[in-house]
């Protein structure tokens, strides 16, 4: 089986820090992505770990343990246009090919 | 340019009925995919396809059906439409391979409402 958790809902104010943390436990692992979705658009891609670490892509940083089935996704300096859903999704070839299996997202509130 | 580009954006239509919604990549990617988003935004697979393999998501009803005539169309087929499709589908399209960062790429999406 599959299953990806990650919190429903987070609140966090502009210059702030967030870490929004995904787990997963699925049957293959090749790779881990985070893509952000505003309200009634089409998900974007952010980032891609595959390896133990951290990868930083400027504001936006993600982390992977694969031993833990465990990431975060840190966003820095938040500004508004952050508000929007983080999507945790693991491609998992025993499951779905080169498809993505996804988590129910996390909605990011930011406030001024 | 349009990256991955579906039509239409909306589609209302009534229970019973057959849909298409179409799909077309310019990335030159080998693989395409089916997506539904219900209403708690849960996106889940409902197809991949390249042209050597079809993998089909397991709990997809056969009244849904994926139609490629060439490596750059994926459509979407719906027979005998029920209230529960209602929902947003996102073609998506990407490289084909494990080994690599290969990210997918989304259409704007097709919500559709069956009344």
């Amino acid at each position: 089986g599959q299953n990806i958790d990650q919190p429903t809902e987070m609140t966090a104010t502009e210059g702030a820090i967030v870490q929004i943390n995904c787990t997963y436990q699925t049957s293959g692992f090749n790779g881990l992505f985070w893509y952000q979705q505003h309200a009634g658009e089409a998900p974007t891609f952010l980032s891609y770990n595959v390896l133990d670490g951290l990868e930083e892509k400027g504001r936006f940083s993600s982390f992977l343990s694969r031993s833990k089935g465990y990431s975060y996704l840190l966003l820095k300096e938040l500004q508004m246009k952050d508000s929007a859903s983080y999507l945790c999704a693991v491609r998992d070839e025993n499951q779905a090919g080169t498809a993505l299996i996804f988590g129910k997202g996390t909605t990011l509130s930011v406030s001024s | 340019d349009t990256a991955v580009s579906q039509t239409p954006k909306y589609l209302v239509t009534q229970m019973g009925n057959d849909k298409s919604i179409k799909c077309e990549q310019n990335l030159g990617h080998d693989t395409m995919y089916w997506y539904k988003q219900d209403s708690k935004k849960f996106l889940k697979i409902m197809f991949s396809y390249n042209n050597k393999e079809l993998i089909i998501n397991e709990t997809v009803p056969n009244r849904f059906s994926p139609k490629s005539p060439d490596k750059a169309h994926l459509n979407l087929h719906i027979n005998s439409l029920e209230l529960g499709d209602s929902a947003v589908y996102f073609c998506a399209s990407s490289h084909a391979g494990l080994a690599e960062s290969y990210e997918q790429y989304f259409g704007p999406g097709t919500r559709l409402t069956v009344t």
